[in-house]
């Protein structure tokens, strides 16, 4: 199965500051079916973004996915209050879908 | 607005059973299929369990495979998962997630609120 590794592991930040997350595969992403999700404390996981670079329905252009491949980016523009999460990638590509272990985007 | 209503977890005893249900509203339950995903805090995020728009096909995570059955009735937009042999390891938060067509694609939105097992003597 593939394996994604998230860097890095905690992002302490500004609100207004630009956040960079990183989800490295194990092997090439089928497709490009990337993933990623937002989840605040005691919420489910939200989709901010499919087959890598095209944002769900509601999801703030700030957000922006990029990559290819086996390397794949989030940037959030310019954090809001609201922005202070978890974030996780996904996989769809390949059998089983798999999810990297999460960044967390804290407070600095 | 679509919603996601899981229901059913508990404390079970290692090797016990449980059945979860996710009620859906707010769409054409029947076209679109459906997944499970547990979490918790050490392996994060799993998916479990898809099933198709019909219930005709079901797809399963090895580590599941022959204790955990998936299935949806239709008639009442809502989603099950029957498991068995439960074990310590099986602990976690289960969310219900919409998949985006009737076949399964593995990309989910939106989650329900997850109902949280405990599998512990």
């Amino acid at each position: 199965e593939i394996v994604l590794t998230q860097s890095p592991g905690t992002l302490s930040l500004s609100p207004g500051q630009r956040a960079t997350v990183s989800c490295r595969a194990s092997q090439s992403v089928s497709g490009d079916y990337l993933a990623w999700y937002q989840q605040e404390p005691g919420q489910a996981p939200r989709l901010l973004i499919f087959g890598a670079s095209s944002r769900a329905p509601g999801i703030p252009d700030r957000f922006r996915g990029s990559g290819s491949g086996t390397d794949f980016t989030l940037t959030i523009s310019r954090l809001e209050a609201e922005d202070f999460a978890v974030y996780y990638c996904q996989q769809y590509g390949s059998s089983p879908t798999t999810f990297g272990q999460g960044t967390k985007v804290e407070v600095k | 607005e679509v919603q996601l209503l899981e229901s059913g977890g508990g404390l079970v005893q290692p090797g016990g059973s449980l059945r979860l249900s996710c009620a859906a509203s707010g769409f054409i339950f029947s076209n679109y299929a459906m997944t499970w995903v547990r979490q918790t805090p050490g392996k994060g995020l799993e998916w479990v369990s898809a099933i198709s728009g019909s219930g005709a096909t079901t797809y399963y995570a090895d580590f599941v495979k022959g204790r955990f059955t998936i299935s949806r009735d239709n008639s009442k937009n809502t989603l099950y998962l029957q498991m068995n042999s439960l074990r310590a390891e099986d602990s976690a938060m289960y969310y219900c997630a919409k998949d985006r067509g009737p076949f399964a694609s593995f990309w989910f939105d939106p989650w329900g609120q997850g109902t949280l097992v405990t599998v512990s003597s």
